[in-house]
């Protein structure tokens, strides 16, 4: 099947600083990536819609200042965390979906933001 | 907006035994259905996935669901499970659309447990 790749896996930063995850999908073109957050014992819950050329769109309550999004071409999307705070500290994945009626989406592995 | 609960949060079986994972959703149109799985340092990966036709749908790895329309379920089956099915199982959602990949609400996940 498809593959995304999602890195780092794991990242430790400074509260206060940025910190960039990127997600590529490696043998298609994804003109639409998405990005969710897990914290722990909840579901994952869609953070932004990544889309190729154009702004990301963002859902309900997440901060489009503090999680940008770059979508720069059709296989690399980038989520920065600007000025991370402990409270940031979750499991980031994304997904990109293959294009045509009904098609399926295809995750990254995770990275696990710990910001100290 | 649509919304996934899933009923088990923590299941502990013994080999062969028989599973079964409850899933309701809650959506005022129509739907496609997923069931995605994680394994210990795994991608999320598609078990198995309705969208229309024969409600009884076969995935991979012996995983089986049924779609109740009347009832908003869409639970997962094995009827023996094996130690190598230890991992996280999530039921997901989305609007059912023509024309593609459609934003996918997740459940909070049921850590499955199988002890040899």
């Amino acid at each position: 099947g498809a593959v995304v790749s999602q890195h780092p896996s794991w990242v430790i930063c400074k509260s206060g600083t940025s910190v960039k995850i990127e997600c590529r999908s490696l043998d298609f073109q994804a003109t639409t990536m998405f990005w969710y957050r897990q914290f722990p014992k909840q579901s994952l819950m869609l953070m932004a819609t990544s889309n190729e050329g154009s702004k990301a769109t963002y859902e309900q309550g997440v901060e489009k200042d503090k999680f940008l999004i770059n979508h720069a071409s059709l296989t690399l999307s980038t989520l920065t965390v600007t000025s991370a705070h402990p409270e940031d500290s979750s499991f980031y994945i994304c997904s990109a979906p293959l294009v045509g009626v009904h098609a399926e989406a295809f995750f990254g592995q995770g990275t696990r933001l710990t910001v100290v | 907006a649509q919304s996934v609960s899933q009923h088990n949060h923590h299941v502990i079986l013994s080999e062969a035994a028989s599973l079964e994972l409850g899933c309701n959703y809650s959506y005022g149109g129509t739907v496609n259905l997923f069931w995605y799985v994680q394994y210990p340092g795994q991608h999320l990966q598609l078990l198995l996935k309705y969208f229309s036709g024969d409600p009884l749908v076969k995935g991979i790895k012996g995983f089986e669901a049924e779609f109740i329309k009347s009832k908003f379920s869409f639970n997962l089956r094995k009827p023996s499970v094996q130690w190598s099915d230890t991992a996280e199982y999530f039921c997901a959602v989305s609007p059912s659309f023509s024309g593609g990949y459609q934003k996918v609400t997740f459940g909070i996940g049921t850590k499955l447990q199988v002890i040899p």
